[in-house]
């Protein structure tokens, strides 16, 4: 299985709505990512998972909570979003070892959030 | 801070090549990736250098230039599936792991 899951793949939310997203891989990378991508725009990285454990959190705001609940499975928490916060939120995965060759991340296909 | 630059578009023949640049600013540097990415889809990994010089893989090619701050995806006989977004991708001094993604450049391959 060399492929990155994301459910759901469209999501319409209003700004009161606690909704989550859900990445899943089976790989064996022991890194996960994820990352906000707005139109016509490059990735932007919001967090990073290593081994299970939060290494990176790229100052984003407290509305958005990632969570890792074993090596296979990353979610991101949603609370209170602004319109804003609308955007294709990409989950990905690595090796993420010192020292392993960099063969790139696996990127899943996206959820694309609208908040309304 | 970080910057990478890529022209915003470029478009080509079918069947030509066409070079993509890449100009980078970071505060440290482990190597430089290429993704593709077609228009509602996920980035997609091509290729990876993390010395000097160019890495060939099939009509794919990438190459580095750690000293100028400098590196370029060459696709060789444009297929009208080449169409895409590419982007230059960093990995830096945050960390192993961080990568930061170029502006991207939009490749409209023509017949």
């Amino acid at each position: 299985d060399t492929e990155v899951t994301q459910t759901p793949k469209h999501l319409v939310m209003g700004m009161t709505n606690k909704k989550s997203l859900k990445c899943e891989q089976h790989m064996g990378h022991r890194a996960m990512y994820w990352y906000k991508q707005k139109a016509k725009k490059p990735p932007e990285l919001m967090f990073v998972y290593s081994y299970e454990k939060l290494s990176i959190n790229e100052s984003v705001p407290s509305r958005f909570s990632p969570e890792c609940p074993n090596s296979s499975l990353l979610n991101l928490h949603l609370h209170a979003l602004q319109p804003e916060d609308s955007a294709l939120y990409l989950c990905a995965s690595s090796q993420g070892r010192q020292g392993v060759p960099n063969y790139g991340y696996t990127f899943g296909s996206g959820t694309r959030l609208t908040v309304v | 801070g970080q910057s990478l630059e890529q022209p915003s578009e470029v478009t080509a023949v079918e069947g030509a090549i066409v070079q993509i640049n890449c100009t980078y600013q970071t505060s440290g540097f482990y190597g430089l990736s290429w993704y593709q990415q077609h228009d509602g889809g996920a980035p997609t990994f091509l290729s990876y250098n993390a010395l000097d010089g160019l890495e060939e893989t099939g009509r794919f090619s990438s190459f580095l230039s750690r000293s100028d701050s400098y590196g370029y995806l060459l696709l060789q006989e444009l297929q009208m599936k080449d169409s895409a977004s590419y982007f230059c991708a960093v990995r830096n001094s945050g960390g192993y792991q961080k990568v930061t993604f170029g502006t991207g450049t939009k490749l409209q391959v023509i017949p």
